[in-house]
């Protein structure tokens, strides 16, 4: 079945490092795929999107590129800040429910 | 901006207790779900309702069970007799529609923390 495997966290990051989180997928076919975030006492927040192969989300400042070859969907940002700290989701929609299928979600800390 | 809004924030009961978590989807939206997260593990689809009738439900989503959308603006999930491992964060999501090519975009709630004692 569809599945999505994104990296474990924490992740702990000085303000303005590079920030990449690893996401991959296994599915049929070609699904859209997703990143959530997750403030503290929040819900999740649509980060960015992307609909098919080559496509690339991008939203403040956070990137990423539907991988087919690699069946990746890696979240980049070229320099966090604090304000960025966070739980992040890895998502897919393409199960035959119409539901989004989850990652375990990534903790970031940004520390100034 | 609209949202979806969910209550209580935070729901404490007794085992075999049953309870009811509410959430008001955004306005114009059609279909709506219920996830779950139990701590520290993956967030699960638990069950997906459009026109007023359940469209899919994962095996979680058994007979404790129940949804409903009594009005024009709420959907309600009800857990009939509570167990210690409902305990978990349920979030409410609504979306415009399933296109059927994976284009559309659910928009989720903050959440309800159920602990079940």
């Amino acid at each position: 079945g569809n599945s999505v495997t994104q990296m474990e966290g924490p992740v702990t990051l000085s303000e303005e490092a590079f920030l990449t989180i690893n996401c991959t997928y296994t599915a049929t076919g070609y699904p859209s795929l997703f990143w959530y975030v997750q403030y503290p006492g929040e819900g999740l927040q649509l980060l960015l999107k992307a609909t098919k192969a080559d496509d690339k989300g991008s939203n403040k400042g956070f990137e990423a590129t539907y991988r087919k070859e690699t069946t990746s969907f890696h979240l980049e940002k070229g320099s966090v800040q604090v304000s960025d700290s966070a739980v992040y989701f890895c998502a897919l929609w393409g199960g035959s429910q119409g539901n989004l299928i989850f990652g375990k979600g990534t903790k970031l800390s940004v520390k100034p | 901006e609209p949202e979806v809004t969910q209550t209580p924030s935070h729901q404490v009961t007794q085992m075999g207790q049953e309870v009811i978590l509410r959430c008001v989807p955004i306005s114009n939206h059609l279909y709506f779900y219920w996830y779950r997260q139990i701590l520290g593990q993956k967030v699960e689809f638990l069950v997906s309702f459009y026109n007023n009738e359940i469209s899919e439900k994962s095996e979680i989503f058994d007979d404790q069970f129940s949804v409903e959308r009594p009005d024009g603006s709420n959907f309600t999930l009800k857990i009939r007799s509570t167990k210690l491992e409902d305990s978990a964060m349920y979030f409410c999501a609504s979306s415009a529609s399933t296109s059927g090519i994976g284009t559309d975009t659910q928009y989720f709630g903050p959440g309800t923390r159920l602990t079940v004692l």
